[in-house]
């Protein structure tokens, strides 16, 4: 059975620093994994897909890799923003459904 | 031009009521779903449908019953509301998979 960890639960820097989220999965056999943030109150804004026969995705200053062999993927984010602040989702699918990690909530202070 | 929509935003009811919870994609996709992100933010899932077949059902009380009247529609009736049916609902859509899923901006419902 698939089990997405997400680590920290909760992380809080200043603003400007780059950081790293983490996102682990138990089984490899994936067909994609997805980054998603929540706004407090929100929907879920995908921010990158990759697909598993891909190791990385970019889209500006988001960098998120995968490694399926590891069962591992991590969101880096540079230079943090205060709007920046909102929990992060990793979520792994496979044929049927898309699993969920419990999320980082992270918090960027001015 | 909302890719997966939901109404209502907001939903709030007295318990032993029945309720239903409609959701739309124009996206072409041909699989959808129904998510609850519980209190504490867990995003699970409950119901799948894959060209009006339902292809998944987790453990989710008989209560629930989904309906898909078409591809591109996914409803959520809800009888006998409990309180612990409050939560936030969403439904997402994806093309079997492969390229990703969208989710609507979900549904809390509160039951009182």
């Amino acid at each position: 059975k698939q089990e997405v960890t997400q680590i920290p639960a909760a992380l809080s820097v200043p603003e400007g620093e780059n950081l790293v989220l983490n996102c682990s999965f138990t089984d490899s056999a994936i067909y994609n994994l997805q980054w998603f943030r929540q706004d407090p109150g929100k929907g879920l804004t995908s921010l990158l897909l990759i697909q598993s026969s891909q190791r990385e995705q970019t889209s500006g200053r988001l960098n998120a890799s995968l490694d399926k062999s590891s069962g591992r993927s991590t969101l880096y984010i540079a230079a943090s923003q205060p709007g920046d602040s909102a929990t992060y989702l990793c979520a792994v699918s496979d044929a049927s459904k898309i699993i969920f990690g419990s999320g980082t909530r992270l918090s960027i202070r001015p | 031009d909302t890719a997966v929509s939901q109404t209502p935003k907001y939903l709030v009811t007295q318990m032993g009521n029945d309720k239903s919870i409609k959701c739309e994609q124009n996206l072409g996709h041909d699989t959808m779903y129904w998510y609850k992100q519980d209190s504490k933010k867990f995003l699970k899932i409950m119901f799948s449908y894959n060209n009006k077949e339902l292809i998944i059902n987790e453990t989710v009380p008989n209560r629930f019953s989904p309906k898909s009247p078409d591809k591109a529609h996914l409803n959520l009736h809800i009888n006998s509301l409990e309180l612990g049916d409050s939560a936030v609902y969403f439904c997402a859509s994806s093309q079997s998979g492969s390229y990703g899923y969208t989710f609507g901006s979900g549904t809390r419902l509160t039951v009182v």
